[in-house]
């Protein structure tokens, strides 16, 4: 079946060591969003990909970082990740362009743990 | 800006007892509008969506009407299962201003008891 994949699903990390989180995908989507989701709350929307392009939030830390090699695959860098990092992170595909209003279809999630 | 506002959980119910969380939503243009699923320890599945005006989206038994009107899109069920137990997310795309990215509610946890 098409979907989103999420690896690992649980990660364990130290505080200010570097992580990085994957997703891949086999929809062929051209949209690729990552969202960081804390206890009891809405997913936030970091950034998004479409295509090539990068689109950072204006609220997201410095502290986070995407790459996209190609379309099937997106990565999630935490360069120094402190406490208040810790948090289920979902990848999430959407048919493009981003205005079109498709629905996104979500991967299982990472949850970071920052010990 | 765009937002979406849901009541607040938690819902507690009884197996085949009927469900309504309401969902609210403010938005610059013209938005679409979906209700996600979140099951324990899972990332969001879609239940259903509404593209327009007086659509009614509708998946599993669960129903919502996008009533531009009221700007709302409450969901409903006629009898819930134990299976149902979730947390459930209103959302918006909306056609202007930000019209890339899902706004979510705050996510209503429901549970349901045999």
């Amino acid at each position: 079946d098409a979907m989103v994949i999420q690896n690992p699903r649980y990660q364990v990390t130290q505080f200010g060591k570097p992580v990085t989180l994957s997703c891949s995908q086999t929809l062929n989507h051209n949209v690729m969003y990552w969202y960081q989701q804390k206890s009891s709350q809405a997913p936030k929307l970091l950034f998004h990909y479409y295509d090539k392009d990068f689109n950072n939030e204006a609220d997201t830390p410095d502290n986070f970082q995407s790459r996209r090699p190609n379309t099937s695959f997106c990565f999630l860098d935490i360069r120094s990740p402190g406490l208040g990092d810790a948090a289920m992170y979902l990848c999430a595909t959407s048919r493009g362009p981003p205005s079109l209003n498709t629905e996104a279809f979500f991967g299982q999630g990472t949850r970071l743990t920052v010990v | 800006g765009d937002s979406v506002t849901q009541m607040e959980g938690p819902v507690t119910l009884s197996e085949e007892a009927f469900l309504t969380i309401n969902c609210t939503y403010t938005a610059t243009g013209y938005p679409s509008l979906f209700w996600y699923v979140q099951y324990p320890g899972e990332g969001l599945q879609l239940l259903l969506k509404a593209t327009k005006a007086d659509d009614k989206g509708s998946n599993k038994g669960f129903e919502a009407t996008y009533r531009k009107e009221t700007t709302s899109f409450h969901l409903e069920k006629g009898s819930v299962q134990v299976s149902d137990s979730a947390v459930y997310f209103c959302a918006l795309k909306d056609s202007g201003g930000s019209n890339y990215k899902l706004t979510f509610g705050k996510g209503t946890l429901l549970t349901v008891n045999p």
